[in-house]
């Protein structure tokens, strides 16, 4: 079975400090997709990325980078030099290729940057 | 104007009570979603549709209907409301084939059944 754990359930730390949301997943398939999404204290959800299981290349977009390793099911999302708009609850989510329609949540972490 | 919009955005209602959610896209997607969540917890998905003349059941499908009105549009009703479907719902489109690989959420629609 499929599932996805975000361990962190709450983190707090000090602006412009680094920080690390971890997620770890299950799962038997050998071809899987791997989502991080992001949720503002207003609600909305907003798509950061997807990465397939065959490229374990890890990912660089501005201040947020993706470790993706598949020796310990793990896709790591580290946000660098962090900043109040940063706060959200942030998740981790997995799906077996080509089915859009299984895509398992975890259960998120909250992240709070504190000024 | 946001690629996908939902109406409403808040709704309260009784047990009972026949409701209909909307959602509306200008992203020309094929593949639409509706997902909720509860508190404390991820997205579940209700149904999907891959084309309007594809519906499929999600996880949770059991007490929803959905319409694929146009492949901009896709409505989710629930057909005699009660307490546990008392949530936070998402519209989403996708075109994860495209290379930009991206879901483009709507802001959400909060319901209370009382």
């Amino acid at each position: 079975a499929q599932k996805v754990t975000q361990a962190q359930t709450e983190i707090s730390v000090v602006e412009k400090e680094d920080v690390t949301l971890d997620c770890v997943y299950e799962t038997r398939d050998t071809t899987y997709y791997l989502f991080w999404y992001k949720q503002p204290p207003s609600g909305e959800l907003v798509f950061l990325i997807r990465r397939n299981s065959f490229d374990e290349q890890n990912e660089i977009s501005g201040r947020y980078s993706w470790n993706f390793q598949k020796s310990t099911s793990s896709f790591n999302f580290t946000i660098t030099a962090s900043q109040v708009v940063d706060s959200a609850v942030y998740f981790c989510a997995l799906s077996e290729a080509g089915r859009d329609d299984k895509i398992i949540f975890g259960k998120g972490t909250r992240l709070h940057i504190l000024p | 104007d946001a690629d996908v919009t939902q109406t409403p955005r808040n709704r309260i209602t009784k047990t009972g009570k026949r409701i209909m959610l909307e959602c509306s896209q200008t992203k020309g997607h094929d593949r639409m979603y509706w997902y909720r969540q509860d508190p404390g917890l991820g997205l579940r998905l209700i149904y999907y549709s891959f084309d309007v003349k594809d519906i499929n059941k999600g996880e949770i499908s059991d007490g929803y209907s959905v319409s694929r009105q146009a492949q901009a549009k896709f409505s989710l009703s629930l057909e005699s409301a009660i307490p546990n479907q008392t949530a936070l719902y998402f519209c989403a489109t996708s075109d994860l084939r495209a290379p930009e690989e991206t879901q483009y959420f709507g802001p959400g629609t909060r319901l209370l059944v009382l």
